[in-house]
Order: structure tokens, then sequence, then C-alpha cells
């Protein structure tokens, strides 16, 4: 069974200038997660999808970050513009469905650098 | 609202000593808890949980956790580590009130040969 896939890996950038990461869940995984990591931190949630509908984006700055998952299955975290602060790992998760007693499957995440 | 404690940013452990990684948790209710292990430039992967039984829980690669709620603690314990469980550990906790997990900050456990 092929696990959760992000890219790019890595990404390297420059203040102000706009960035995508990518995720693919698990195949039949309905929750989808995208968290933000920094250094030697546990993951904080940004965003969770049920299916195609964004059910908490309480923690996402609306002002530059944005996310999509049209069909339900894999999706899309903008930030635009990035700023210095922006600098982390970004983690894409998914589970079967929404109750909290999953165990969440993670990805092994987008480094982005703003410089 | 939800809440998860490790106390302790770093454990040192000598191979073939028992280590313990602490995590608390605050939540009112039966929580559900977890704990995760992150290598460098890996993401999460699971190693247990509590969901409800028994209360210590085996997990992957030999560790083990206790579930204690008159403490509200889920303390992560391996008999005899090894150089290799060096990582980062994060615990993190649900329950039937949150369709979210809320994870602790980790804590980097360093097994020395």
């Amino acid at each position: 069974e092929a696990g959760v896939v992000q890219s790019p890996r890595y990404k390297i950038i420059e203040k102000k200038q706009p960035v995508a990461f990518w995720c693919n869940p698990i195949s039949g995984h309905n929750t989808l997660y995208w968290y933000l990591q920094n250094l030697g931190q546990g993951p904080e949630l940004l965003i969770r999808y049920e299916n195609e509908e964004a059910v908490d984006d309480s923690q996402l700055p609306k002002d530059r970050f944005s996310a999509e998952r049209l069909k339900g299955v894999d999706s899309t975290l903008k930030i635009q513009p990035a700023e210095l602060g922006d600098s982390a790992v970004y983690l894409c998760a998914s589970s079967p469905d929404r109750g909290s007693y999953n165990e969440q499957f993670f990805g092994p995440g987008t480094r982005l650098t703003v410089l | 609202a939800q809440s998860v404690a490790q106390p302790e940013d770093q454990v040192n452990v000598a191979e073939g000593n028992p280590l313990t990684v602490k995590c608390t948790y605050s939540v009112s209710g039966n929580p559900y808890l977890f704990w995760y292990v992150q290598y460098p430039n890996r993401g999460l992967q699971f190693l247990l949980k509590y969901i409800t039984g028994d209360n210590l829980v085996k997990g992957s690669y030999g560790f083990e956790a206790e579930f204690n709620k008159s403490q509200t603690s889920f303390h992560l314990k391996k008999p005899s580590a090894l150089v290799s469980d060096s990582a980062l550990y994060v615990c993190a906790q649900g329950s039937r009130s949150y369709s979210t997990l809320t994870f602790g900050k980790g804590t980097m456990l360093l097994v020395s040969p």
C-alpha cells in the first residue's frame, strides 16, 4: 500500500514569492490534514478536510494561506506571498475517517525555506 | 480545549538502559492517546495508541506506554534502548468531543553507544 505522498520535498524561495505544496493521501482515506511543524516541535494543525469539505480551518492564516481538495482526493496548500516566518516543514496526513481515535498516516513533509 | 505536555525537551540514555519519555494530557472524559516517532527528514510514524481497555499498550519496535488516568499521564517506555531509537517522540491526544488530535511539542531522545 502506497503511503501519503507529498511534493516537493524541499523548496527554497524568496520572501513575497508564492509557493504551493501537493499531497496525495492514502487511497480511500476521507480525512486529510495539513500541519505546520517548526524545528524540534510537534505538528500544528492548519486545516482538516472531510472529503472535499474544509471542516476545520480555524488555524489557517487566511490572508496568505489557501488550500483546496477539489475532488476529495489530493490536495494543494498555497502560500501567497510567503514571509520569512513561514519557513517550516509542512506535513500532510490522512486517516480513514474523522474520528480522532484513528491513527493518522503522515507524508514525509515539504521543507520550506524562505530567504 | 485539549492540551498535551511533554515536560522534557531532550532525554539522554545509554544504550541498553531503560528509557522513559513523559507525556501528560488534559481532557475531560476518556482520551484517545497516541505516540508517534519522527526520524530526521521523515514524517511522523505511528508507534502505539490507547483508546480503551488494558492500561498497558504495546507498540512497534519494543515500545510500550502506560495509561494512568489518576495522573493523566501516558508515558512511553522501552526496557532496553538502542542507538537507532534516537529520534523525536511526539505524544498526541484526541477524544470523542474532538475530531482532531492535539500534539505535544515533542521530546528528542538521544541514545548513546
